[in-house]
């Protein structure tokens, strides 16, 4: 299957600073990047999705000022956790795909990236 | 929009036996259902999908069946090992947009030696 690269896999940064998470697709064009957010034990939490070039729609209760996704090519998506929290401690994954998925395309996901907040 | 029920949560087998785990979803205008695998710390794997043009679709141990009548869907995996032990996310993309995908709540399987 396709590739999703995700960087980096595992992060620890002080309380009130920011941190960038990037994805990339390595052997295809994504068109579309999704951003989850996992909680032990539980299922994905899709945050946003990012088409490239324009502004990712977010979810319903997730902080756009928080968490800044930018989409700028279409091989990069970066997640940024500003102010960062020690809740704001979590797995983030990142997917990807080159089109709708009833038109035949697939989504993919990267490796994950674990943030801890001190 | 799209509701994806996954059952059960857990599953415990032994090695060589099988794993059936099961899914339902909502919206009739789904045609799209993948299976994906994560093992723990680590991002989930596409094991597996099936488009509603075909009922079944197999791949070595693993097989997807679709009742698109019923609108479920169900993961075999044949023979398991213990390598297998994972969790397992069924999912389908929502109505009015298929660019994402609604996961299930997931199932823990367990194959024992």
């Amino acid at each position: 299957g396709a590739v999703v690269s995700q960087h980096p896999s595992w992060v620890i940064c002080k309380s009130g600073t920011s941190v960038k998470i990037e994805c990339r697709s390595l052997d295809f064009q994504a068109t579309t990047m999704f951003w989850y957010r996992q909680f032990p034990k539980q299922s994905l939490m899709l945050m946003a999705t990012s088409n490239e070039g324009s502004k990712a729609t977010y979810e319903q209760g997730v902080e756009k000022d928080k968490f800044l996704i930018n989409h700028a090519s279409l091989t990069l998506s970066t997640l940024t956790v500003t102010s960062a929290h020690p809740e704001d401690s979590s797995f983030y994954i990142c997917s990807a795909s080159s089109g709708f998925v009833n038109s035949g395309n697939t989504i993919y996901f990267g490796e994950g990236s674990w943030l801890t907040v001190v | 929009g799209e509701n994806v029920e996954q059952h059960p949560s857990t599953l415990s087998v032994q090695e060589g036996d099988s794993a059936v785990i099961k899914c339902t979803y909502s919206d009739s205008a789904s045609n799209y259902f993948p299976w994906y695998k994560q093992e723990l710390g680590k991002g989930p794997q596409l094991i597996i999908d099936i488009r509603s043009n075909v009922g079944e679709k197999k791949d070595q141990r693993i097989a997807v069946t679709l009742n698109k009548t019923a609108k479920h869907f169900s993961l075999h995996i044949t023979e398991t090992q213990p390598e297998d032990s994972a969790v397992y996310f069924c999912a389908a993309p929502p109505q009015g947009g298929s660019e994402k995908l609604v996961f299930g709540k997931g199932t823990k399987l367990t194959v024992n030696p």
